[in-house]
């Protein structure tokens, strides 16, 4: 079955204590991204990889690292968590950007609810 | 920057209504535009796109045209059932990166 699989779905967690969420597609996509969601503000763009040698900044990647050393996974690292970073978040993967489309949609995770107390 | 505004909900409609929901953008270039849903608990899913001024992305009943001279992609339907109630994410693709809306929820009534 095609999906992208995020971990932890849930986690709980302090200020300051690093964290990794995990994202893991098995389509052989090109690009994957990273968002979070949040009430009133819709999704944000973190970062986005356009392929495993190109990875670049979304709107709002402050506090946040990525890799690509593989083409199917895309971590997010949090180094040091802090109380405006709880939020949904999803990752996302499609072929490339310019096949995206009905036929090979971006395929989204089905979220990790962070809280950072 | 590129930014998207898409008018606020919650839409409240009864079933066989028809439903639009306005979108609007700021660009530089020639962005792909973009209709996301989500329903409850779940990621979003792409429900059409357009990638050039005059196109028209239509898919399960929703239509929308992109009008370069309005910097426009409203999103209508013309007869929703209860099962179309989710949140609706108008978005725009510059290069790699998207810029989404705040989403609309709508809701459909029996």
């Amino acid at each position: 079955e095609a999906q992208v699989t995020q971990n932890p779905r849930y986690l709980i967690t302090v200020t300051g204590k690093k964290l990794t969420v995990t994202c893991s597609q098995n389509m052989n996509h090109e690009y994957m991204s990273w968002y979070r969601q949040d009430p009133g503000l819709g999704l944000r763009q973190i970062y986005y990889s356009m392929n495993v040698e190109v990875t670049d900044k979304g709107d709002v990647p402050e506090g946040y690292k990525v890799s690509r050393k593989e083409k199917r996974n895309f971590p997010l690292i949090l180094e040091s968590p802090s109380p405006n970073q709880t939020s949904l978040y999803f990752c996302a993967s499609s072929p490339d950007i310019y096949r995206q489309g009905i036929n090979q949609p971006q395929h989204f995770g089905d979220g990790t609810r962070l809280s950072i107390l | 920057g590129n930014s998207v505004t898409q008018m606020e909900g919650p839409v409240t409609l009864s079933e066989e209504a028809f439903l639009t929901i306005n979108c609007t953008y700021t660009a530089t270039g020639y962005p792909s535009l973009f209709w996301y849903v989500q329903y409850p608990g779940e990621g979003l899913q792409l429900l059409l796109k357009a990638t050039k001024a005059d196109d028209k992305g239509s898919n399960k009943g929703f239509e929308a045209t992109y009008r370069k001279e309005t910097t426009s992609f409203h999103l209508e339907k013309g007869s929703v059932q209860v099962s179309d109630s989710a949140v609706y994410f108008c978005a725009l693709r510059g290069w790699g990166k998207f810029q989404f809306g705040a989403g609309t929820q709508v809701v459909v009534t029996p």
